[in-house]
Order: C-alpha cells, then sequence, then structure tokens
C-alpha cells in the first residue's frame, strides 16, 4: 500500500524559496500512469493544486505559480520535490503531496510551511 | 480555463439526502474525469469519488457521483447522512492539457 509523507522547513523566511520532499513507500514514482502531484490549503481556505509531475518526468504546473514553481524528481530516492520561489506571507499553507489519476488519491499528512521573517 | 462552482454550504438532518453540485463554467462536463473529495475538520482530504463516479474501497455505498449534461454539473450524493458525514467536500476535475482545476468547496453541515 502506498504511502507518502512530506518534509521541509516549516518556516520560511520572505523572497526565499520554498523547498519540500515527499517520500514514497510502496509504490515507484518512475512506475505506474500517476500524477505525483503537490496540493496547498492557505488557513481557512479551500484546495489549491500546485502542480504534478507524471511518472516520465513531465510536469504540469498551475499557471499562476508556474514563473516561480520547479517539480522535480528523484528515482534512486524515490521522492519528488517542490520549489516556490520568492514566496510571501500569501504562500503559507499546508502543503500536501499525492498521488493521483484513474484511482481513489492517496494523500500525505500535509506539512505546514509558515512564511514569515 | 475553466472554474467549478460548488455551493458555499448546505445543511440537512440526519437520515436524510443532501446533494451537493459542482457546475462547469465552460466545456463539457463529462469531457474529463470528476473526483470528490471528503475534508473532515483537521484531516487530511480523502477521495469518495473518483472517475464521476467510482467509489472506492471502504466509501460507504449512502456516497454515489453523477454527471448531468444538462446542467454542465457533476453532482455529490449522500443517503442516510450521518453526523459523520459533516466535513468539507470538494470537487475537482481536469482541463484539456490535464491541469487540476478544484471547485471552491462545500461546506455539510448535519444537523
Amino acid at each position: 500500500q502506498v504511502q507518502l509523507q512530506e518534509s521541509g522547513p516549516g518556516l520560511v523566511k520572505p523572497s526565499q524559496t520554498l523547498s519540500l520532499t515527499c517520500t514514497v513507500s510502496g509504490g515507484s514514482v518512475s512506475r505506474g500512469d500517476y500524477h505525483w502531484s503537490w496540493i496547498r490549503q492557505s488557513p481557512g481556505k479551500g484546495l489549491e493544486w500546485i502542480g504534478y509531475i507524471y511518472y516520465s518526468g513531465s510536469t504540469y504546473y498551475n499557471p499562476s505559480l508556474r514563473s516561480r514553481l520547479s517539480i522535480s524528481q528523484d528515482t534512486s530516492k524515490n521522492q519528488f520535490s517542490l520549489k516556490l520561489s520568492s514566496v510571501t506571507a500569501a504562500d503559507t499553507a499546508v502543503y500536501y503531496c499525492a498521488r493521483c489519476w484513474s484511482s481513489p488519491c492517496v494523500w500525505g499528512k500535509g506539512t505546514t510551511v509558515t512564511v514569515s521573517s | 480555463n475553466f472554474m467549478l462552482t460548488q455551493p458555499h454550504s448546505v445543511s440537512e438532518s440526519p437520515g436524510k439526502t443532501v446533494t451537493i453540485s459542482c457546475t462547469r463554467s465552460s466545456g463539457s462536463i463529462g469531457s474529463n474525469y470528476v473526483q470528490w473529495f471528503q475534508q473532515r475538520p483537521g484531516s487530511v482530504p480523502t477521495s469518495v469519488i473518483y472517475n464521476d463516479n467510482q467509489r472506492p474501497s471502504g466509501v460507504p455505498d449512502r456516497f454515489s457521483g453523477s454527471l448531468d449534461t444538462s446542467s454542465n454539473s457533476a453532482s455529490l450524493t449522500i443517503s442516510g447522512l450521518k453526523t459523520e458525514d459533516e466535513a468539507d467536500y470538494y470537487c475537482q476535475s481536469y482541463d484539456s492539457s490535464n491541469r487540476w482545476v478544484f471547485g471552491g468547496g462545500t461546506k455539510l453541515t448535519v444537523l
């Protein structure tokens, strides 16, 4: 049974780069027809799709974040990662990684990231 | 791109049936799969419907999903409401480039 776990700093300073990693167990990020996804939820708000990386390495980004966003995968560690540059307080959120597409999404537990000096 | 519009909130009594709509602003609702997520307070979202009307294992058959092409909308119907169904529900679909689109979420109150 696949499991996902987010990791990374809980506090990031404004204008810096937010970096998170999702470690996958019980499945491979380089096999299967899945979207290895990042989703976030700002305090008291709804879900916002950030982007995903396909098992082949192709990436798909939310147009509103595209200029600041990079999603990559490390198949040797069975991980995929998120980098969001030039962060502001508006990027404060719970960040989730998930595996989705043509099957029920499997979500990580989420990690809270606060942008503050 | 298109938007998915959900009612902000719905409420119903235990044992009753409630339907949450998700209306697509442009393009056909049937052209891309719709998923529904349940998020209880303080919890991680979970899938309750995927691929328009498929129920994950472990989700009670009180939950069902459907499409209505006449209103260009998807619906999540929960019958035999229980207090444990009280949660936020989000619909999600894909655009023509396989990018995700979320609805704004619906708060279900069971009272």
